[in-house]
């Protein structure tokens, strides 16, 4: 099993439409974890840190779910300038030799058309 | 103003040869560090500093060098024993957090090609 697995998509939405990606974890004692955002051929972004049971900026929400070792983004009233990939992001958990390492998953396609 | 930066942004490198890429960072983070990109994957951790003068290898580090003298410089050196070094590389900083599990926002230089002819 991958340590962070999303679903690759791509997802191809309409301008104004909800579009929510889904990541699971596999390591129980992460405690930090965040969604990138990647521009084609650029640098990824920080686009949100995930805390205690989810957050909201703007148009962008995400969740946790620790039990269930699932994060999830949700975005309402896409943008063109939405079109991205959109990683999710897990710290290794405390202590060991994964301390202050991040995992990424491989990433989930969205275009946002007109 | 602040920022990480990366050169070169292109790099062609022939078989058999050692390039290093720059990595320098101005946020005065203490940890650093190396990933690559290839199509269609996620960032693989290459190498991490958290400390001038320490460093420790990460999921892919065969093949690949680095130091850190300086706080602001992590420099990654892809030696000739790297298999496949046709790559996006990306380095990154950050500090190093608070309390028991110590994972802070990681920021993003604008990367390097690599390109093996």
């Amino acid at each position: 099993r991958k340590e962070v697995e999303q679903d690759p998509g791509p997802f191809n939405v309409p301008e104004g439409a909800t579009v929510a990606f889904n990541c699971t974890y596999s390591n129980s004692a992460s405690q930090s974890f965040f969604w990138y955002r990647q521009d084609c051929r650029k640098e990824p972004k920080l686009l949100m840190s995930v805390y205690s049971s989810g957050n909201e900026d703007g148009r962008f929400t995400a969740q946790l779910n620790r039990a269930s070792q699932y994060i999830s983004l949700l975005i309402r009233d896409s943008k063109l300038s939405d079109s991205a990939t959109y990683l999710c992001v897990v710290n290794g958990g405390a202590g060991g030799t994964s301390y202050g390492k991040l995992t990424f998953g491989q990433g989930t396609i969205l275009t946002v058309h007109p | 103003d602040g920022g990480i930066t990366q050169s070169p942004k292109y790099l062609f490198r022939k078989e058999g040869q050692n390039v290093t890429l720059s990595c320098e960072q101005n946020l005065n983070h203490d940890a650093m560090y190396w990933y690559r990109q290839d199509p269609g994957q996620g960032l693989r951790l290459i190498y991490y500093s958290q400390i001038v003068n320490d460093f420790q290898k990460g999921d892919i580090a065969e093949g690949y060098s680095v130091s850190r003298e300086k706080k602001e410089s992590f420099p990654l050196t892809v030696t000739s024993a790297q298999k496949n070094p046709t790559a996006f590389y990306l380095c990154a900083s950050s500090t190093l957090g608070q309390g028991e599990f110590r994972t802070d926002t990681q920021y993003f230089g604008p990367g390097t090609r690599l390109t093996v002819l």
